[in-house]
């Protein structure tokens, strides 16, 4: 069964430093989106992807990130100047078109900010 | 008001007993509802979607009430590995963003 992928599954970095993190969709998905988890807290929308283009974005999602479709593949959310706070579960989920309405989940980057 | 409210538990019941879980929501306009499945520390998982006249699915049955803008989940026979968080989410339109209740905890003894 396809599946969404994410690389790493765990990344630590220094405060001010930038993080790349990685997403592959499933291949014939036409939407892509990346959500985040504070421990103990519910999952968040940050970003929605679509025809090579932003199509919704949070207030979390501010000027320090930014999105890329890079190839046919990859997905990434790049993190600028990482904050404390930034520490959390980055999901990347992913939907075909149609009637289909169930977003599928990568397993998720643990991102550690110290 | 919170956009999706679920009570966070911990409902802690012995296996075989049902248990239900309710979730609101503040969006009237909202159109797709679901319950999702968390693990610690893992992704969210679909676990049914939820339509208006209910449905259900083996042990699990969930139900919508548009007018009062509520959402509930039944879960019969509880297993041990039913323990999990249960997460209420909401679509306000197609391939838009989901909105996520913070969870309800359930945990099944032996």
């Amino acid at each position: 069964e396809p599946e969404v992928t994410q690389t790493p599954s765990h990344q630590v970095t220094q405060m001010g430093q930038e993080v790349i993190l990685r997403c592959v969709p499933i291949s014939n998905h036409l939407y892509f989106y990346w959500y985040r988890q504070i421990l103990g807290q519910k999952v968040e929308f940050l970003v929605s992807f679509y025809n090579n283009e932003i199509s919704e974005k949070s207030e979390i999602f501010d000027d320090q990130f930014s999105v890329e479709r890079p190839d046919g593949s990859n997905f990434t959310l790049k993190i600028r100047s990482t904050k404390l706070e930034d520490s959390a579960m980055y999901f990347c989920a992913s939907l075909p078109s149609g009637d289909y309405n169930e977003q599928f989940f990568g397993p998720g980057t643990r991102l550690t900010v110290l | 008001r919170k956009e999706v409210e679920q009570d966070p538990g911990p409902f802690n019941v012995p296996e075989g007993a049902t248990v239900a879980f309710n979730c609101t929501y503040s969006n009237s306009a909202s159109q797709s509802f679901f319950w999702y499945r968390q693990d610690c520390r893992k992704e969210p998982k679909l676990l049914m979607s939820v339509y208006s006249s209910g449905n259900e699915d083996g042990r699990f049955t969930a139900q919508l009430n548009r007018a009062s803008q509520y959402i509930s989940l039944l879960i019969r026979d509880s297993k041990l590995s039913d323990s999990a968080t249960y997460l209420c989410v909401v679509n306000p339109k197609r391939y838009s963003t989901l909105t996520f209740g913070k969870g309800t905890m359930l945990l099944v003894s032996p």
